[in-house]
């Protein structure tokens, strides 16, 4: 049972327009929720996250939006710029857990020039 | 700024061999994690370790085990390796808290 869903493998989007990837969870003690981007042979690295105290986070061209009713997010990046282009993971943990994260299964972002 | 360094890229190995992915982190992290990456199914946890010498089962545990003999190295063996454990493995550590992991570059591991 996939508990953190992104339902869009792939999208695509114009330079300098906004992207909106989005990620459903349906475990209701996620409390702590994550963005990586991954570009081929490479690792993911950390973009933005956000605490369930909260419903934004932003950090320069990132916003992450959390919907708790909901239990969805959305990543937010405006403008988009061709180097934007990559696959988009999101994660969520349980805090005071164990802290391991379930992820997505990634949505890969093409942005074009 | 905290390194996870894998130590093979790309491997190729033959189908029944013993595989030994290599994972160390420079930066005292209680925490380490292997997830494999797969088209379609994303990121799936393997098995972590939040103490030396502790280890617990994550997903996907089956034909996989790990190793923590030091606080900076964990180690996934691959017992008797089979083609469809051909994947892209993902070695992560991270301290205790709300924070996010770190990653390596990955090894992509093809069995033949």
């Amino acid at each position: 049972d996939q508990q953190v869903k992104q339902n869009s493998p792939s999208l695509s989007v114009q330079e300098g327009r906004i992207s909106i990837l989005n990620c459903d969870y349906t475990n209701s003690m996620f409390d702590y929720f994550l963005w990586y981007k991954k570009y081929p042979a490479e690792g993911p690295t950390f973009l933005i996250s956000i605490s369930s105290i909260k419903d934004k986070n932003e950090d320069g061209r990132f916003t992450v939006f959390l919907n708790k009713s909901a239990k969805h997010l959305s990543l937010h990046i405006v403008p988009s710029q061709p180097g934007d282009s990559a696959v988009y993971f999101c994660a969520a943990s349980v805090a005071g857990g164990t802290y391991k994260y379930i992820f997505g299964t990634g949505t890969r972002l093409k942005v074009l020039a | 700024d905290v390194k996870v360094t894998q130590s093979s890229r790309y491997l190729v190995k033959r189908t029944g061999e013993k595989v030994f992915l290599e994972c160390v982190q420079d930066m005292d992290h209680e925490n380490m994690f292997w997830y494999r990456q797969d088209p379609g199914l994303g990121l799936r946890l393997i098995y972590f370790s939040y103490d030396v010498k502790m280890k617990e089962k994550g997903d996907i545990p089956e034909g996989y085990s790990v190793s923590r003999e030091k606080k900076e190295r964990f180690s996934l063996i691959l017992e008797s390796a089979s083609t469809n454990q051909t994947s892209m493995y993902l070695c992560a550590s991270m301290k205790t808290g709300p924070y996010g992991y770190t990653f390596g570059s990955g090894t992509r591991l093809t069995v033949v």
